[in-house]
């Protein structure tokens, strides 16, 4: 069974700080994908990340794909009260490429205080 | 271009009753994907429906549920003799293509679940 560790579950810091989000797996993933979601919302998609060591940029955002394709992180710099709200990140499991199933990590929820 | 419509956004239902969940995907979109989102957990993968086939069901619970994308209309989740376990958000994805390396989904707002 594929799973993907959200770190940390939790993560509350002041306006301005920068904070890193974890995914981690021992399985590989064909793709994954950051969503933000809102209470009482769906996820809403941010990024895709799909080769090794790929890195991309939204903004005040970074993400990154570990060169083994089981692990990513996001990059928030300079918190802003805004970025407030649940991050998930997401897979494609190789052995699902097919199907296009999403394993989902727990999720962080981040509190940005002003 | 109207995302992901899912209705009805909140649905109440007593033990015993059927709950049927709808869900439009974005105009374009064939691939439609259930998830269930329990309290104080992620989101879990239930079905996989391309136009009137089942491609994937292995997240569905093997009673009571059941999932349909017809020719025409929307795709449908349906729970029959709902218990109080089946409270959730249900979330409908759909996407424009499925491929090995990139398969993007784009999620309605959901339907909340509450069994009383």
């Amino acid at each position: 069974t594929q799973l993907l560790e959200q770190s940390p579950q939790f993560l509350s810091i002041q306006e301005g700080e920068n904070l890193t989000v974890y995914c981690n797996s021992s399985s590989v993933f064909s793709s994954l994908q950051w969503y933000r979601q809102e209470p009482g919302e769906g996820p809403v998609l941010l990024v895709t990340v799909v080769t090794g060591g790929e890195v991309k940029k939204l903004k005040r955002l970074t993400f990154q794909f570990g060169d083994a394709r089981k692990d990513s992180s996001l990059h928030i710099t300079a918190a802003q009260p805004g970025d407030t709200g649940l991050y998930l990140c997401a897979g494609v499991g190789e052995g699902s490429g097919n199907t296009g199933k999403l394993i989902f990590g727990q999720g962080t929820t981040l509190q940005v205080k002003p | 271009n109207a995302g992901v419509m899912q209705n009805p956004r909140h649905l109440v239902r007593r033990r015993g009753q059927e709950a049927r969940l709808r869900c439009s995907p974005m105009k374009g979109h064939s691939h439609v994907y259930w998830y269930r989102q329990l309290p104080e957990e992620g989101l879990k993968f239930m079905v996989y429906l391309q136009k009137e086939n089942i491609i994937d069901e292995s997240g569905m619970p093997k009673e009571r549920f059941s999932a349909e994308f017809p020719k025409e209309g929307p795709s449908i989740l349906r729970i029959q003799q709902v218990v109080r376990g089946d409270s959730a958000a249900y979330f409908c994805a759909s996407s424009p293509r499925v491929t090995r390396m990139n398969t993007e989904a784009f999620f309605g707002q959901g339907t909340r679940l509450t069994v009383v």
